[in-house]
């Protein structure tokens, strides 16, 4: 069964640490990986897409890592800032020429001052 | 700005009414999607459309009827609502359909409460 599974489902962290959220899947054929960042009240906003062949992307203070062949992933958020309060979700893209998407259930981060 | 437009906001509404919800993009987009988010699950997708004129169906489309009239409009159409489709409802569009590394932009969602 195609899956998306995030961890921690809640975070709690202080203003200016760093912190790591990561997303295991189960899903064949895999085509790329997404995290989005969806804050309350929100539609989801895309942070970084990974295809197969690569194993890091960072879009400013965010960084992702893909490990395909253990299907992990992980988003490492360097020098929080309280805007960075959000839930980060793992989309996995999966199917070959029309992708479908799996959506993980996503990790709520709530940066403290 | 461009993006998507989605109305309304919130809406309460009674059970065994019909409901409407409109999604407008300015992005020109071919392909267009309504998602649902409900708490403890990913986002599931309902219907969507590649290009204006065709629709799909997706993983819970029961219950719900879209329309592509244009490429900029993409309403869901609740025909007869029931509590379990209380939710919030997320349209997104992306160039096209989703085939490589096409990045999805979503509107800032629909709440629907049935009684």
């Amino acid at each position: 069964k195609n899956q998306v599974e995030q961890s921690p489902q809640s975070l709690i962290i202080l203003e200016g640490k760093n912190c790591t959220l990561q997303c295991n899947y189960t899903v064949s054929p895999f085509s790329n990986l997404r995290w989005y960042k969806q804050d309350t009240g929100r539609g989801p906003v895309s942070l970084t897409i990974m295809t197969f062949s690569e194993n890091t992307k960072s879009n400013g203070r965010y960084t992702a890592t893909l490990d395909a062949d253990t299907k992990q992933s992980s988003l490492h958020i360097t020098a929080s800032q309280l805007s960075d309060s959000a839930s980060y979700i793992c989309v996995v893209a999966y199917g070959g020429a029309t992708n479908k998407l799996i959506f993980g259930t996503g990790t709520l981060l709530a940066v403290q001052p | 700005i461009a993006g998507i437009t989605q109305a309304p906001t919130s809406q309460i509404l009674a059970a065994g009414r019909r409901m409407t919800l409109r999604c407008t993009q300015d992005m020109r987009h071919n392909a267009m999607y309504w998602y649902r988010q409900d708490l403890g699950l990913g986002l599931r997708l309902i219907h969507y459309s590649n290009t204006a004129g065709t629709t799909g169906k997706g993983e819970v489309p029961d219950g719900y009827s879209v329309s592509r009239a244009n490429t900029d409009d993409f309403p869901l159409t609740l025909a007869s609502a029931v509590p379990s489709q209380t939710s919030v409802y997320f349209c997104a569009s992306s160039p096209r359909l989703m085939g490589g590394a096409n990045v999805l932009t979503f509107g800032a969602g629909s709440r629907l409460t049935v009684l």
